[in-house]
């Protein structure tokens, strides 16, 4: 079992270009979570899936943030443009069962200059 | 809405000495608690996980106890070594679906040589 597997690791773009974020869950989890962590508040839940549908997107900060499950082994979180205060350490998480908990990956930190 | 706080925000010990961390959530309709450690500029690494249901968690020195009605858990750590040294954090997924995780901002742990 390679774990939740996210690409790039990091990235660095200039405002206002597009950024692109993939999350490959672990094979047999039906639930995907994208979290943002920063120092100032902490890990923040953007976006979460179960069975490849998106449950609640009310933690996306702005309609320049969206995101995908087009099948089970694959998501995408993307910003469009991309701003300075974007900057952060971006997370996928996934999970069977809740019993189970979360397995994470090792994030993807994008720096927005 | 749930809110979970760690406290102490950062702490700092010898190496030997046993510590507990604190952890404290709002709503105590939690389906499960899990704690994790976060080494600087990596991932989150699953610690121990614990159903509602149950009372404590241990995995070698460490020791995860929760008081599901009064909102508390702790995570005690024997024999600390600097190789604990790490940001350490709780976090709580509450009784209604397949919710995501809530976080604490975690504490920060220094164990000196």
């Amino acid at each position: 079992d390679a774990g939740v597997i996210q690409s790039p690791r990091h990235e660095v773009t200039e405002m206002g270009q597009e950024v692109t974020l993939r999350c490959k869950p672990i094979s047999g989890h039906n639930s995907l979570f994208w979290y943002r962590q920063t120092m100032m508040r902490g890990l923040e839940l953007l976006i979460y899936f179960n069975n490849n549908v998106p449950i609640d997107d009310s933690g996306m900060p702005e309609d320049r943030f969206s995101a995908k499950m087009p099948n089970a082994s694959f998501s995408t979180l993307k910003i469009q443009p991309s701003e300075p205060r974007d900057s952060a350490v971006y997370f996928c998480a996934s999970s069977f069962q809740r019993n189970y908990g979360y397995t994470f990956g090792s994030g993807t930190r994008l720096t927005v200059v | 809405k749930q809110e979970v706080t760690q406290i102490p925000a950062a702490l700092s010990v010898p190496e030997g000495e046993n510590l507990v961390l604190n952890c404290s959530f709002t709503d105590s309709a939690i389906y499960n608690l899990q704690w994790f450690r976060q080494d600087p500029g990596k991932g989150l690494t699953s610690l121990l996980l614990i159903q509602s249901s149950q009372r404590e968690q241990t995995s070698g020195r460490l020791n995860a106890s929760l008081d599901k009605s009064s909102g508390r858990s702790t995570l005690y750590i024997a024999a600390s070594q600097p190789g604990d040294s790490a940001t350490y954090l709780c976090a709580v997924s509450t009784n209604s679906g397949n919710t995501p995780l809530v976080f604490g901002k975690g504490t920060r742990l220094s164990v000196i040589a």
